[in-house]
């Protein structure tokens, strides 16, 4: 069955550690991207990928960096510099850039 | 910069009540108006695509329309496993290839 997988499904880290969300899917996707999920806000883009070994910063940057060394790969890593990292993390992959974007069960993470 | 409002915020519904969710929508030229559904917990499941005004799309009892301004999301004879979030979201011509997600209607449909 093709899709985005990620893991795990929750996470909890102290305030101050550095914490990495994975996303592999195997739908052959060229484009990748993360969203965070607020309550009463709509998804935000964090950062996307068009192609391996390339990124692209979305609106929420700061406080977030990532890596696509592999096509099927688009790990996050939430640093102790995001000012409320509390939040639920969503990766979602494309064709390209010009089409839907399908996504993944999420991650909710908690930082206390 | 582009905006998408959604409305109603909720809606219940008897099942078997027909109604329609609306998606009202500001860009710099629309290059895709994208309809999702979400399941508490979960992540978003693709349902439409709509690239242009009087494009229609339908599966099951949902049918998306399109205007120069909106989208309605209609619903027909709903059943409980219709209740979810849905949402909306645009991608414009100009900027970064980003989707812009409106804030969701969320649907309950009562047995």
């Amino acid at each position: 069955d093709g899709g985005i997988t990620q893991s795990p499904k929750y996470l909890f880290r102290k305030e101050g550690q550095n914490v990495t969300l994975s996303c592999e899917q195997n739908l052959n996707h060229d484009a990748m991207y993360w969203y965070r999920q607020d309550p009463g806000q709509g998804l935000r883009l964090i950062y996307y990928s068009q192609i391996v070994n390339d990124f692209q910063k979305g609106d929420i940057a700061e406080g977030y960096s990532v890596s696509r060394e592999k096509k099927e790969s688009f790990p996050l890593t939430v640093t102790s510099a995001q000012k409320n990292p509390t939040a639920f993390y969503l990766c979602a992959s494309s064709i390209d850039l010009n089409y839907e974007q399908y996504f993944g069960p999420g991650t909710r993470l908690t930082v206390t | 910069e582009d905006q998408v409002t959604q409305s109603p915020e909720a809606l219940r519904l008897q099942e078997g009540e027909s109604s329609s969710l609306n998606c009202s929508y500001t860009v710099s030229g629309l290059r895709g108006l994208f309809w999702y559904r979400q399941d508490p917990g979960k992540g978003p499941e693709f349902l439409f695509t709509l690239y242009s005004a009087g494009e229609e799309k339908e599966k099951e009892r949902l049918k998306a329309t399109l205007t120069k301004k909106e989208s309605f999301l209609h619903i027909t004879a709903p059943k409980p496993e219709d209740s979810a979030t849905y949402l909306c979201a645009v991608r414009s011509n100009f900027g970064n290839e980003k989707l812009t997600f409106g804030t969701g209607t969320r649907l309950t449909i009562i047995p």
